[in-house]
């Protein structure tokens, strides 16, 4: 059963181009999502997050979104950097019955992105 | 600190053979994580301590895995009679309480098995 599915295996841009990394997901108790960069050889990387509760999150060049009723988010890079080049994955954190979370993720199978200089 | 230490970083073993992995996390952090991953997935969850304490273990973790954090410092995860299914990279991961959602957990570089 997989709650948490990133459909595209990979992705190529352009370098200053948008990226656009996408997520789907279906257990609606799902409470927070992440994303995560990770590079060969080591372990993956925090990079943002979006509470359910939001439809938008940003830092720097990477944005989050976030649409309920779809059941469907997105990362968005802007502008892409040859360093970007990595494996993004995304997670999804279920809340309990009482609201709390201990932090177990669950993790989409990852999308492989490469920015082209 | 240089945040969570996975050691060792590669092991190739027969099958049949037992092994243990050790995992340092970042020292104020009471949560701790193992996931494994293998090849075109994402990791997933294995078990979870807080402190010293196992609260949940996922149904992939077999009678032949075990897990321990003694005093609530490192942890090791041990599997009994390797089979090659247990090939994968086992990645351990630390946070302090209520962090998660804002910060993540910080992973470590994980331990890659290769069972022959």
């Amino acid at each position: 059963d997989q709650q948490v599915k990133q459909n595209s295996p990979s992705l190529s841009v352009q370098e200053g181009r948008i990226s656009i990394l996408n997520c789907d997901y279906t257990n609606s108790m799902f409470d927070y999502f992440l994303w995560y960069k990770k590079y060969p050889a080591e372990g993956p990387t925090f990079l943002i997050s979006i509470s359910s509760i939001k439809d938008k999150n940003e830092d720097g060049r990477f944005t989050v979104f976030l649409n309920k009723s779809a059941k469907h988010l997105s990362l968005h890079i802007v502008p892409s950097q040859p360093g970007d080049s990595a494996v993004y994955f995304c997670a999804a954190q279920l809340a309990n019955a009482g609201g709390t979370s201990y932090g177990k993720l669950t993790f989409g199978q990852g999308t492989i992105l490469t920015v082209h200089p | 600190d240089t945040g969570v230490s996975q050691n060792p970083r590669h092991k190739i073993t027969k099958r049949g053979q037992n092994v243990t992995f050790r995992c340092d996390p970042i020292s104020e952090h009471n949560r701790l994580y193992w996931y494994r991953q293998t090849l075109g997935q994402g990791p997933e969850f294995l078990t979870y301590f807080q402190n010293e304490a196992q609260l949940e273990k996922s149904r992939l973790l077999s009678d032949r895995f075990s897990a321990e954090r003694p005093k609530g410092s490192f942890s090791t995860l041990e599997i009994q009679r390797t089979e090659q299914g247990d090939s994968a990279m086992y990645l351990c991961a630390s946070s302090p309480l209520g962090g998660i959602s804002y910060y993540g957990y910080t992973f470590g570089s994980g331990t890659r098995l290769t069972v022959v």
